[in-house]
């Protein structure tokens, strides 16, 4: 079975800092996906990570995956506000299986 | 830009009733899904849909469970006789491809009392 764990789950964070979402999941696969929800709100897509050695860079988030590792990151660079969200990691599973596998998300709270 | 819909936002229903929960893909994907968030956690899989017919279904996805596209636009998730552990919010979400970057619709918001 496959599992996907984030951490942290939560995170409180001033803006202006640094911060790393880690994802860690268990079985092989090449392909990984982080999504942003906002409260209330559906998931919105932030990067496709196909590839070992992927790296995707988007204003102030940059994400990477390891397969060999079964690692993904995403990094949050001098943090603004508007940053503020849940974050989730989903995997889906060589072989082509179709669903993805999500994370628990990493709740993220960016104060002034 | 395209993007996915579902109706309704929000429906209540009363348990052992039976619910619809419908969504238009964006018109040129041919993978479509279902999945659901129970307030607070996780998404959860459902089911993936291609060529009329399911290619994969998770445990949730029991017999009290249905999905078709009855047209050329909508895809519909049936719950035939509802618990009160039904009460989520489902996504519906589709893709180009199968490995395809998935684009997920608002969300239905299920109460069942």
């Amino acid at each position: 079975e496959l599992k996907v764990e984030q951490n942290p789950l939560f995170l409180s964070m001033q803006e202006g800092k640094n911060y790393t979402i880690y994802c860690n999941y268990s079985t092989t696969s090449d392909r990984l996906y982080w999504y942003r929800q906002d409260p209330g709100k559906s998931l919105e897509s932030l990067f496709v990570l196909l590839s070992n050695g992927a790296v995707k860079q988007e204003g102030r988030l940059m994400a990477s995956l390891d397969t060999k590792a079964r690692l993904s990151t995403l990094h949050i660079t001098a943090a603004v506000h508007d940053l503020s969200a849940t974050y989730f990691c989903a995997v889906d599973k060589r072989g082509g299986a179709d669903g993805l596998t999500f994370g628990k998300g990493t709740h993220l709270i960016i104060q002034p | 830009e395209p993007e996915v819909t579902q109706t309704p936002s929000h429906q209540v229903t009363q348990m052992g009733q039976e619910v619809i929960l419908r969504c238009v893909p964006i018109s040129n994907h041919l993978y479509f899904y279902w999945y659901r968030q129970i307030l607070g956690q996780k998404v959860e899989f459902l089911v993936s849909f291609y060529n009329n017919e399911i290619s994969e279904k998770s445990e949730i996805f029991d017999d009290q469970f249905s999905v078709e596209r009855p047209d050329g636009s909508n895809f519909t998730l049936k719950i035939r006789s509802t618990k009160l552990e039904d009460s989520a919010m489902y996504f519906c979400a589709s893709s180009v491809t199968r490995a395809g970057e998935q684009f997920f619709g608002p969300g239905t918001r299920l109460t069942v009392l």
